[in-house]
């Protein structure tokens, strides 16, 4: 069974910095195509950043520059670490497992909180 | 960068048919997928390549895409269906990215 568990959300200031988690179970990270999407309170989903399997990254405009995906192959973990983080992160945080043929999100985690705030 | 753009609010009585669209330049090129999401839970697949449903979805729920228009139909409306519907395409040019929509309330009267 496919499982995917995020964790490392909290609270941070403005220009702080937090490195979310995603483990998974089930599957192989690496041999995966992974997503980070984030959803701030009361809003849409916004796509955040993915790694493909061969590891090429690419982010969304809103975080270049400040967030990081990668991964830990030992560890079968996901990671998004978030630098200069901005009250408008402030959002559950899910990772996801698009398809690499259509990008279909077919497997997501129960997502994890992050409140950037003074 | 693509837009996606759906209807903020569809109302539907119990036992009817509900009709969520998402608006996109040419979106009938492109893979659409939807998602169901529920208060405080994560988003579930419930359509993807705009008309195969996951294993567990039920028959009700169906999509089509044509020209600049995608559209999630859920048949025989349940009271359990009420929850934000999002669509979803992969914009594979030099972005990369993936592209939710703006989202839809479905709210069962």
């Amino acid at each position: 069974e496919v499982q995917l568990v995020e964790s490392g959300g909290g609270l941070v200031q403005p220009g702080g910095s937090l490195r979310l988690s995603c483990a998974a179970s089930g599957f192989t990270v690496s041999s995966n195509y992974m997503s980070w999407v984030r959803q701030a309170p009361g809003k849409g989903l916004e796509w955040v950043s993915l790694i493909y399997s061969g590891g090429i990254t690419y982010y969304a405009d809103s975080v270049k520059g400040r967030f990081t995906i990668s991964r830990d192959n030992p560890k079968n973990t996901l990671y998004l670490q978030m630098n200069s983080l901005r009250a408008e992160d402030t959002a559950v945080y899910y990772c996801a497992t698009p398809s690499p043929l259509s990008g279909a999100h077919d497997y997501w985690g129960q997502g994890t909180l992050v409140t950037v705030s003074s | 960068s693509y837009v996606l753009t759906q209807p903020p609010s569809v109302s539907v009585a119990p036992g009817q048919t509900a009709r969520i669209t998402c608006g996109g330049n040419n979106i009938e090129s492109k893979s659409v997928h939807w998602y169901q999401q529920k208060p405080g839970q994560a988003p579930v697949l419930v359509v993807y390549d705009d008309t195969d449903r996951p294993s567990g979805i039920p028959e009700r729920f169906s999509g089509s895409n044509s020209e600049n228009t995608a559209t999630l139909t859920i048949s025989r409306v349940e009271a359990g269906d009420e929850a934000d519907y999002y669509c979803q395409v992969w914009d594979s040019g030099s972005d990369h990215s993936y592209v939710f929509g703006t989202g839809t309330k479905v709210t069962v009267l």
